[in-house]
């Protein structure tokens, strides 16, 4: 079974330093890995997915995330934080084969202190 | 290009009541998952449908029960609720193989 674990819980950084939200992996074979966003009472937006192509994937408002094997980690980062960027984070493996099933992880909360 | 649409956005029922949520999915997409997010934590995927078919579901009972419609939009239905049944509901529609994406969801509570 695959599976993701969020390491933080929580992450408060100021505006304009960088972020680091991190993510290691659990997969037999090479996994499908994707960052998605969640601001408060919205649903789930794709910030970026890694399908093994390029292990440096970018995504959309200046995210970015590395694929590395050797660690088993898709840490996401960006290199400063505005203050829009205060959500809900979540690593997200995709398991597919028979069916295409999307395993979260707990989530890591952003906040961004002006 | 519509998205993913979710009915109702907001829902409270009370225990014992059944529910039925609605999704409808992108255009041109055949597949669609439903997962329940309860509050701080991460979606848990409860199972999805495929041509009309239940092609997959994660650890539910199965009070939780769904249909997929031949224009692919879906139901999820959920019998005798439960308190811990409240959450935000989502629904996710993909293409074959595709990656999915979401709807904004409905948030069920359960009184």
């Amino acid at each position: 079974a695959q599976s993701v674990t969020q390491l933080d819980s929580h992450v408060s950084v100021s505006e304009g330093t960088p972020v680091l939200l991190r993510c290691n992996y659990s997969s037999s074979y090479s996994p499908s890995l994707f960052w998605y966003v969640q601001h408060p009472n919205k649903g789930l937006q794709l910030l970026l997915k890694y399908t093994s192509a390029a292990t440096l994937v970018k995504g959309i408002n200046g995210f970015e995330a590395e694929f590395k094997k050797s660690e088993t980690s898709f840490h996401l980062t960006k290199p400063s934080a505005h203050m829009s960027d205060a959500a809900e984070y979540f690593c997200a493996v995709y398991q597919s084969g028979g069916y295409q099933k999307v395993t979260f992880g707990i989530g890591t909360k952003l906040q961004v202190i002006p | 290009e519509t998205g993913v649409t979710q009915s109702p956005t907001h829902l409270i029922k009370t225990r014992g009541q059944q529910v039925t949520l609605r999704c409808s999915s992108q255009s041109g997409h055949n597949t669609v998952s439903w997962y329940q997010q309860a509050l701080g934590q991460g979606p848990q995927f409860i199972f999805q449908y495929y041509r009309e078919e239940e092609n997959g579901r994660g650890n539910f009972p199965p009070r939780f029960s769904g249909l997929q419609f031949p224009n692919y939009s879906s139901e999820l239905n959920v019998n005798a609720l439960e308190l811990d049944d409240s959450a935000l509901y989502l629904c996710a529609s993909s293409p074959p193989g595709g990656e999915q994406f979401f709807g904004p969801g409905t948030r069920l509570t359960v009184l």
